[in-house]
């Protein structure tokens, strides 16, 4: 199947600080690329759709300028927590779909990143 | 808006079957059904796309009913790696986000 790839797996930082998670569609191109967080014994929420070429679709309560969404490229999107703060501690988790017309149902998972901020 | 996933925990013995359901109160695009094991990311199980539509083989299927608006996941025969938190994921309309369901947490026991 398609694989998704995610880097890092885990970033511990400290208060203030900026981290940048990659997305990878590995064997396939996505105009579409979706990330999700997902707090501990709860559901996966999605924070935004991110399309190649152009900006970010943000959920209601997602701060854009916290969550900066990059999707340079048909197999990178990137997301950066800006000045991260402890509650932004989660498993942020990105999926992928495939632009073939008959894949482009599935989603792809990443196998998620852990971010612990101090 | 959220679908409805019940119930929301089961425990089996291994061998035993077990049904989750999925519901929304408008008709879907599509369900997906996912997998997750503790501290990993989600796994794709299925995808259902027509109303009336069932899918999978013996031991894990699903079906869609013909309002697209129910979806029920089967696991028959239940093995100890069927154990995880089950999500059904949904779109109201083509290549758009999923949205996914509360989750039903599976415990499988020897």
């Amino acid at each position: 199947g398609a694989v998704v790839s995610q880097h890092p797996s885990w970033v511990i930082c400290k208060s203030g600080t900026s981290v940048k998670i990659e997305c990878r569609s590995l064997d396939f191109q996505a105009t579409t690329m979706f990330w999700y967080r997902q707090f501990p014994k709860q559901s996966l929420m999605l924070m935004a759709t991110s399309n190649e070429g152009s900006k970010a679709t943000y959920e209601q309560g997602v701060e854009k300028d916290k969550f900066l969404i990059n999707h340079a490229s048909l197999t990178l999107s990137t997301l950066t927590v800006t000045s991260a703060h402890p509650e932004d501690s989660s498993f942020y988790i990105c999926s992928a779909r495939d632009s073939l017309p008959r894949l482009k149902e599935t989603q792809y998972f990443g196998p998620g990143t852990r971010l612990l901020v101090l | 808006q959220q679908p409805v996933q019940s119930p929301q925990a089961v425990i089996l013995r291994e061998g035993e079957d077990a049904v989750i359901n999925c519901s929304s109160s408008k008709a879907l695009y599509s369900v997906h059904w996912y997998r997750q094991k503790h501290g990993e990311a989600p796994v794709f199980l299925m995808i259902l796309l027509k109303g009336g539509e069932q899918k999978g083989h013996e031991k894990i299927s699903a079906s869609f009913n013909e309002k697209k608006q129910q979806s029920s996941l089967y696991l028959t025969a239940s093995q100890l790696s069927y154990s995880g938190t089950y999500f059904c994921g949904t779109e109201i309309g083509g290549n758009t986000p999923l949205v996914f369901g509360k989750g039903t947490r599976l415990s499988v026991i020897a």
